[in-house]
Formats: structure tokens, sequence, C-alpha cells
């Protein structure tokens, strides 16, 4: 079965400027979790969605947000972009909530600021 | 908050070595342990998982860790490294919250 979707793969952007990422999950998984990957800081904790409800969220400011779908595809959104957004950021997909089951990553979308 | 901690930050070996990377977590509480593999190139996969019962568990490729309760540690280990095991590892605690919060990472180096 195809695995988790994650588009665009990499994008630049500049300051000022907003993104959205996309992740299809799994077929059949409802939980979707986002995370933002970069070097000496490993996987922060960003949101997790289920059932088209936001079930959790780390400590990121209010210009990261999220959304699932009906479909359980989910999209997050970064607006006034930094410099620091700068990242690997990863969806991954499970059955159920995450910390009761196995995650599967996707690619990530590579986001750099300029 | 919980918290996990992983105290290698970059580990180099030779294969054939034994590896052991720390893991520690800071919830006191029932925890779900997990440790997870970046290949060069590749995406974030399960290595191995503690949920209950025996607390050495075994996983892919010949890594097991072992969970001990009293020292908040799951600690991954393999007794002869491999040059395809160079990669980074990433340890994961859930605890009370139900977030899965990931480690820094290890990355490790095997030179044949």
């Amino acid at each position: 079965k195809a695995g988790v979707t994650q588009t665009p793969r990499y994008l630049i952007k500049t300051r000022g400027q907003q993104v959205t990422l996309s992740c299809s999950p799994i077929s059949g998984h409802r939980s979707v979790s986002w995370y933002q990957q970069t070097p000496g800081q490993g996987l922060q904790f960003l949101f997790e969605y289920f059932s088209e409800t936001q079930r959790n969220k780390g400590n990121f400011p209010g210009r990261f947000s999220g959304r699932q779908f009906s479909n359980s595809r989910s999209e997050m959104n970064v607006s006034t972009l930094e410099l620091g957004d700068s990242a690997l950021y990863l969806c991954a997909s499970s059955l159920v909530p995450s910390g009761a089951n196995v995650l599967t990553f996707g690619a990530g979308s590579r986001l750099t600021v300029l | 908050a919980q918290s996990v901690s992983q105290h290698n930050h970059h580990v180099i070996l030779s294969e054939a070595a034994s590896l052991e990377l720390g893991c520690n977590y800071s919830y006191g509480g029932t925890v779900n342990l997990f440790w997870y593999v970046q290949y060069p190139g590749q995406h974030l996969q399960l290595l191995l998982k503690y949920f209950s019962g025996d607390p050495l568990v075994k996983g892919i490729k010949g890594f097991e860790a072992e969970f001990i309760k009293s020292k908040f540690s799951f600690n991954l280990r393999k007794p002869s490294v491999q040059w395809s095991d160079t990669a980074e590892y990433f340890c994961a605690v859930k605890g009370n919250t139900d977030k899965l919060i990931f480690g820094t990472g290890t990355r490790l180096q095997v030179f044949p």
C-alpha cells in the first residue's frame, strides 16, 4: 500500500511569506502528526490531528497552524515566515493517536527561508 | 513536562564493534518507548518498541533495547555493528500527555 505522501518535497520562501504543506496518510490511518526536524534539535512535535480534531499541540507560536480533512489528509500552514523556520517538516500517520501506535513517516517537506 | 535525552550526539565505530546508545526520559508514570532510525536518504522508520512485559525488547537488524524503570532509561544496543547501520537514531517516549516526544538524535557512523 502507498506510504505517507508529503508535498511539496522542497520549497524556498522568503521572510514574511506564508507556506502550506500537505500530507496524505496511509489509507485507513486517521491520525496525522507533524514534526519539525532541525540539526541538533531532533524532532520537535508540532501538532496531531485525529478525525479532523486537533488532539495535541506542541510549543510553537501561533504562526504554525494545521487542519485535517474528512479524508484524513492534513495540511499545516506557517505564516509570516522567519529564517529560523527553515527545517524539514515531517508528517506521520497512524491508525489511532500516536502515543499508542507506531508512526509511519513521510519523506518530509524541506523548507528553506531566505 | 516529559522530555527525552540522548547524550551521545555523534558516535563513530568500526565494523564489528559493539554499540550502546543512551536514552533517558523524565516522566515517572507508565510510558511507551520507541527507537526510530533514519538511514541516509530514507524515511524515519521504527526500529523497536516497548509497551509492557519483558523489558528487553528485540527489534529489526539485530538491535535490542532494555527498559530500566528505576533508571528511566531505554538504551539501544547491538553486539556487532555493520557499515549499513550508519544512520541517525532517535529515541521517543509517550507518557501521560499522549504526545510522542523525540530526543535530539544520535548520529552513528560505522567505518569498514
